[in-house]
This record gives structure tokens, sequence and C-alpha cells, in this order.
């Protein structure tokens, strides 16, 4: 089984539609967790960073951590055509221990206009 | 701008033949990673330096040399080892302080 793991979809939503990304995980050590957007061809690049359990917004993103069921979303809302990317989730057990970030193999993002 | 830049964008090798991926980054940043990423197995971290002068290997290292000779330098050798280069190869960097890497806009490199 692996550490994280993460649908790799595709999946399809219109626009304007609120869309729910998910990953578990199975290391309860894990308390650090992130979001990464990735463009076809292009580096990630960092969305989200909450610790430990509870909510962060930041603008239509939503990121949420429930430690007790080792869950974790991202939440777009009034997705755009400009959100068709591929998300990956990322966490670790450690501050401070960018060695040790444990990805998901990312699920693909396609928002029809 | 301040950011970190891999070159180059695509790359063809033969095989038997060992390439080098240049990455730079400006943003006084202590630590630098290498990931390799493939279709449906996610990063991978091949090494990483948290300091100059000092790597470590990371899960899949062999195969693949780095150095890191200046803070803002770490470059990546594939080496004729390496039994399956062809990927999309990835490099990053890091404060040392929280959990969060930036990475740049990554490095193709095809085996013909």
């Amino acid at each position: 089984q692996k550490e994280v793991e993460q649908d790799p979809g595709p999946l399809s939503v219109p626009e304007g539609a609120i869309v729910s990304l998910n990953c578990t995980y199975s290391n309860s050590a894990f308390q650090y967790f992130m979001w990464y957007r990735q463009y076809s061809r292009k580096g990630p690049e960092l969305l989200m960073y909450t610790y430990s359990s509870g909510n962060k917004e930041d603008g239509r993103f939503t990121a949420q951590v429930d430690k007790s069921s080792k869950y974790i979303s991202l939440f777009i809302r009034d997705s755009q055509p400009s959100d068709s990317a591929t998300y990956l989730c990322a966490m670790s057990a450690e501050g401070g221990a960018t060695n040790k970030l444990i990805f998901g193999t990312g699920t693909l993002l396609a928002v029809q206009p | 701008d301040g950011g970190i830049t891999q070159s180059p964008k695509y790359l063809f090798r033969k095989e038997g033949q060992n390439v080098t991926l240049s990455c730079e980054q400006n943003l006084n940043h202590d630590a630098m990673y290498w990931y390799r990423q493939d279709p449906g197995q996610g990063l991978r971290l091949i090494y990483y330096s948290q300091i100059v002068n000092d790597f470590q290997k990371g899960d899949i290292a062999e195969g693949y040399s780095v150095s890191r000779e200046k803070k803002e330098s770490f470059p990546l050798t594939v080496t004729s080892a390496q039994k399956n280069p062809t990927a999309f190869y990835l490099c990053a960097s890091s404060s040392g302080q929280g959990n969060t890497i930036y990475f740049g806009e990554g490095s193709w490199l095809t085996v013909v």
C-alpha cells in the first residue's frame, strides 16, 4: 500500500462547478499538508499549505484536513477553464523536513467551458 | 525575478551517453532537490543538498550524480548506468524552514 493515495482521474467538470480533489494517507504521523498545481509540461506550483487538522481558505480554494480519517481535500469553487491542470497533494511528518515530503500521483482536472 | 531556472527544457540522449541537467536558483535557498516524475508514479526524490559541498541520496539515486559547489547551482548528471532515464526531471529548492519547496519548470529527457 502506498503511503499516499490519490485518484488519478481524469476529472471533467463544467465551468462554474465545485470541484473536490482528495488524498488519503496511511501514516498517522503526517501533520504538514500541501497542494500543488501543475500545468501540462510545467513545474508544480504551491497552492495551499496547512498544518494539522482544519480548514484553510484562499480565494476560490479551500484546503481541508481530517486527521482522524487520514483524508485531505482541496475544494475549488466556481471552477474556471484556467484551473485545468494536475493537482498533487504532498505531506510530511516533520517540520522543516522537506527532503521527506511524500507526494501523491496527482489528479488530472479538466474544466470544460 | 526570483526563481529556479532549469536548462535545457528538452534534451535527447543516445544510449550510453551521460547528460547533465542544469539547475540555478536566485532565491538564496540553502536546500536544493532533484525529483523525477513519471506517469502514474508521482514525484520521486533522486538527490538533495541542504548545504554547499554536501548532498544526500534520495529514494532513486542509482545511475545519477550531483554536485553542489555553489549555493545557487545544483546540476544533475544522468549517467549511462541509469537503466530507464527517459522522464521529466524537476529541480526544487527550499529555505529549510517550514515544509514548502518551490519547483523549476522541468527538463524533459528522452533517450533515443
